[in-house]
């Protein structure tokens, strides 16, 4: 069975500063998505990762893939306080017709001002 | 385009008491999800359907727990008797094509936030 780790749970970091979340996975997958959710609301979609080495970077997010390691991080640069939410990464199976997407259980982060 | 709609957003109700909850995938979309997101946890996966075919629904509690998608478009998931510990959002989400070698990225609905008092 499909595992999905992320650490850390709870992250408070003062805005302006850089921070990582990683996300460890049990078995092989070569799909890896993170998303982003706000209280009371649903899930956004951040990035999806399809392959070793994917690298992808959308404002002062970045998030990378390392398939042998079976990890992923999400790297935050110069934070600010928009970006306080729970960040989940979530690892699709790869048994054919049931590509289950696992959930990690999510990092809290809040962006201190 | 318009997103995966939920109905209803908030519901209460009473334990043993039967609830129902509805989704509306994104028009086109061959595969949907329901996922329990209990409070500060990760959604759970509890059935996915491909078309109106059940893909996986290996922890959906078969007990009390039932969905359907009649025509292979919206979908309903239904419980009957109601525990406390099924207090939760539950989220529908649907995608293109779970095939692994297209994108398979699952967009999600706003989700209903039941509570069992």
């Amino acid at each position: 069975e499909l595992k999905v780790e992320q650490n850390p749970l709870f992250l408070s970091m003062q805005e302006g500063k850089n921070y990582t979340i990683y996300c460890n996975y049990s078995t092989t997958s070569d799909r890896l998505y993170w998303y982003r959710q706000d209280p009371g609301k649903s899930l956004e979609s951040l990035f999806v990762l399809l392959s070793n080495g994917a690298v992808k970077q959308e404002g002062r997010l970045m998030a990378s893939l390392d398939t042998k390691a079976r990890l992923s991080t999400l790297h935050i640069t110069a934070a600010v306080h928009d970006l306080s939410a729970t960040y989940f990464c979530a690892v699709r199976g790869m048994v054919f017709g049931n590509e289950k997407l696992t959930f990690g259980t999510g990092t809290r982060l809040t962006i201190i001002p | 385009e318009a997103g995966v709609a939920q109905s209803p957003r908030y519901k209460i109700i009473e334990k043993r008491q039967s609830v129902a909850f509805w989704c509306n995938p994104i028009s086109g979309h061959a595969t949907l999800y329901w996922y329990q997101q209990i409070l500060g946890q990760g959604p759970k996966l509890l059935i996915q359907f491909q078309n109106n075919g059940v893909v996986d629904d290996s922890q959906l509690p078969k007990d009390r727990f039932s969905a359907e998608r009649l025509k292979g478009v919206d979908s309903t998931l239904k419980i009957q008797p109601a525990k406390l510990e099924d207090s939760a959002v539950y989220l529908c989400a649907s995608s293109l094509d779970p095939h692994p070698d297209r994108n398979t990225e699952a967009f999600f609905g706003q989700g209903t936030r039941l509570t069992v008092v």
